[in-house]
Order: structure tokens, then sequence, then C-alpha cells
């Protein structure tokens, strides 16, 4: 079946450590995003990628990595830097056009304490 | 800048009820695109509707239907008769065309904070 796997889906981490959050898709697709949710804030844009080995910030990128070496993948690196990683995690992707809808994974929940 | 408003955060009904959900949003671009997602308790961010801005008919789909008014920068959601599967939250997003030098996959989604819908038996 055709989809976005995300995984794990529930993570736990120290303060301080960096922790990698894993995004495959099997849709062939060209544009992959990653997205934090926070109670009652809504999705907010980390970084996206349209093609392999290239990627942009979003709007909160600050304290975040990720890395496009394969068109399937796209793994986001919370650091040590980010101030309060604790959030959902939702992984999209589209075939890059204005009018495709996004995609969505099932999200990884982090928890740091 | 884009701005999606879901002013209400969470809304109650009982089953069989009609409920609508509102969404105001504000651009500057002629050019746009709309977007309903509905979250239920697993997560996964579902697609329910795509509407375009030159594109102002309703539209209906089962006990969906989407009321876009570009009037009043509007594009509302209502549930007819609604039973307890339609509880989730559910988010309406707004994008438009990427800047002159960014490619087509730049495209970017700004979401409204989502409006919680709990449907009571």
């Amino acid at each position: 079946d055709g989809g976005i796997t995300q995984s794990p889906k529930y993570l736990f981490r120290k303060e301080g450590q960096n922790v990698t959050l894993s995004c495959e898709q099997n849709l062939n697709h060209d544009a992959m995003y990653w997205y934090r949710q926070d109670p009652g804030q809504g999705l907010r844009l980390i970084y996206y990628s349209q093609i392999v080995n290239d990627f942009q910030k979003g709007d909160i990128a600050e304290g975040y990595s990720v890395s496009r070496e394969k068109k399937e993948s796209f793994p986001l690196t919370v650091t040590s830097a980010q101030k309060n990683p604790t959030a959902f995690y939702l992984c999209a992707t589209t075939w890059g056009q204005n009018n495709s809808p996004l995609h969505f994974g099932n999200g990884t929940r982090l928890t740091v304490t | 800048a884009q701005k999606v408003t879901q002013a209400q955060t969470e809304i109650s009904v009982v089953e069989k009820e009609d409920v609508t959900l509102d969404c105001v949003y504000e651009t500057r671009d002629t050019t746009y695109y709309l977007f309903w997602y509905k979250q239920p308790p697993s997560g996964e961010l579902v697609f329910l509707i795509r509407r375009n801005s030159f594109d102002e008919q309703n539209e209906i789909s089962g006990r969906y239907s989407w009321n876009f008014q570009k009037s009043t920068s509007s594009f509302n959601f209502t549930i007819t008769a609604s039973q307890v599967v339609d509880s989730a939250v559910y988010f309406c997003a707004l994008s438009v065309p990427p800047g002159l030098y960014s490619g087509a996959g730049s495209y970017q989604l700004t979401f409204g904070k989502g409006t919680k819908l709990s449907v009571i038996p």
C-alpha cells in the first residue's frame, strides 16, 4: 500500500540529547514537509524539501535539522538547541503543485524531560 | 502574509444535529487555494476538500458541504446530521503560489488553529 510511514509513534528523550524522527514515503511524491503541532496552535512548518539534496527552512526551523539524500526519506533531527521540543510532529508529502493536497503520516509524539 | 482564523476552538453537538465550522482567511494574492483537513484521535490529517479562488461554487459531498464566499473571505464547513465518527479536530488551510524564484514545490500551507468537534451520542 502506498503511504507515509513515521516512526516511532511515541518517542521519549532526556533533555540535551539529539533525536531523529523518521519519515518514509512510497508515493513517489517530490515534495516533503515537516510540521510541528502544539495544543491549540495548529500546524507550523519546520522544514520542507522540493527535491533530493535540497531543502528550505520553514517558519520555525531553529533547533531542527533535516536531510534529503533519497526521494523516499526526509528525516528530522531535533537538536538540543530546540528550547521546547515536546510536541507532535507530522510529516507530509505532495506532488509539489499548488493545488495538490498534502498527504500526512500518522505523526510522532516526542516527549523530552 | 497569509492568515487563517478558526474562531471556534471547541464545539459540542448532539448526534444528528447539523454543525457549521467557520473559517476566515486573509491574503493579498488573487490566486490561492483553500483546504479542509480532518484530524481524528489517531493523529493523521485526512484531506477533505480543495477549492481554488476562482471557483466559488458550493460543494456537497454526502453529509459534508462547503460554502466559499470571497466577499467575506470565508470558507465554512457544514456537517449535516452529525455522527459520533465525525468527532475530530478540523483544520482550514490556505496556500498561495510560490514566489517568482521559488520552485513549485515550495508552496506552503498556512493552517488555522483548528476546531475540535465533539459529537455526543
